[in-house]
């Protein structure tokens, strides 16, 4: 399968402070890249869906303006975590989405806590 | 809109017994289906995946699925299993005519028992 590496693999913030999570899809060009969210022993929760040289679509109930995601180039997508509160703290995936195929690779991870 | 129900929040099993982990799913159109294996801390894993042809479906680490369209249902089994299968499992399905959004299941957390 295709690698995909997340940074920071774990980051601790300060309430009020903003958070910039790194996506990066190291095997092959990719035009789009998911964001989702994991609570403790939950399932996956869809976020967004980036898209590369255009705004990133949102899911119902996500603020945009909170979670902003910039998908600059074929091979990185970031999200950025703004004014970042305790409820925040969660564990954030992104994948890449080869293009022709129905796959998703998956990033490792990023752990967030907000203190 | 799709759903997908994982009837087992979890499943406690010994090693070398056999597994199921039951998944149905629910959408007026077509899908495709897939498997994905999480362990701890770790991103998701492709265990194996149902896009057309033969129903039943090999994947790796000895897992395999059966797709039943009448039943709305993605079954995954293991015929036995081993310590390190112990992690969590999701379902999950995407709409052919809707890109490649996923929707997951709740999660199978399998624990195997020596």
């Amino acid at each position: 399968g295709a690698v995909v590496s997340q940074h920071p693999s774990w980051v601790i913030c300060k309430s009020g402070t903003s958070v910039k999570i790194e996506c990066r899809s190291l095997d092959f060009q990719a035009t789009t890249m998911f964001w989702y969210r994991q609570f403790p022993k939950q399932s996956l929760m869809l976020m967004a869906t980036s898209n590369e040289g255009s705004k990133a679509t949102y899911e119902q109930g996500v603020e945009k303006d909170k979670f902003l995601i910039n998908h600059a180039s074929l091979t990185l997508s970031t999200l950025t975590v703004t004014s970042a509160h305790p409820e925040d703290s969660s564990f954030y995936i992104c994948s890449v989405n080869r293009d022709s195929t129905y796959e998703q690779y998956f990033g490792p991870g990023t752990r967030l806590t907000v203190t | 809109a799709q759903s997908v129900t994982q009837l087992d929040s979890q499943v406690p099993v010994f090693e070398e017994a056999p597994v199921e982990l039951r998944c149905n799913y629910s959408s007026s159109v077509s899908v495709y289906l897939f498997w994905y294996v999480q362990y701890p801390n770790q991103g998701l894993q492709l265990l194996l995946k149902y896009l057309s042809g033969s129903t039943l479906v090999k994947g790796i680490n000895g897992f395999e699925a059966e797709f039943n369209k009448s039943q709305t249902s993605f079954h995954l089994r293991k015929p036995s299993v081993h310590i390190s299968d112990t992690a969590e499992y999701f379902c999950a399905v995407a709409l052919k005519a809707a890109g490649n959004k996923l929707t997951f299941g709740g999660g199978t957390r399998v624990l195997v028992k020596p």
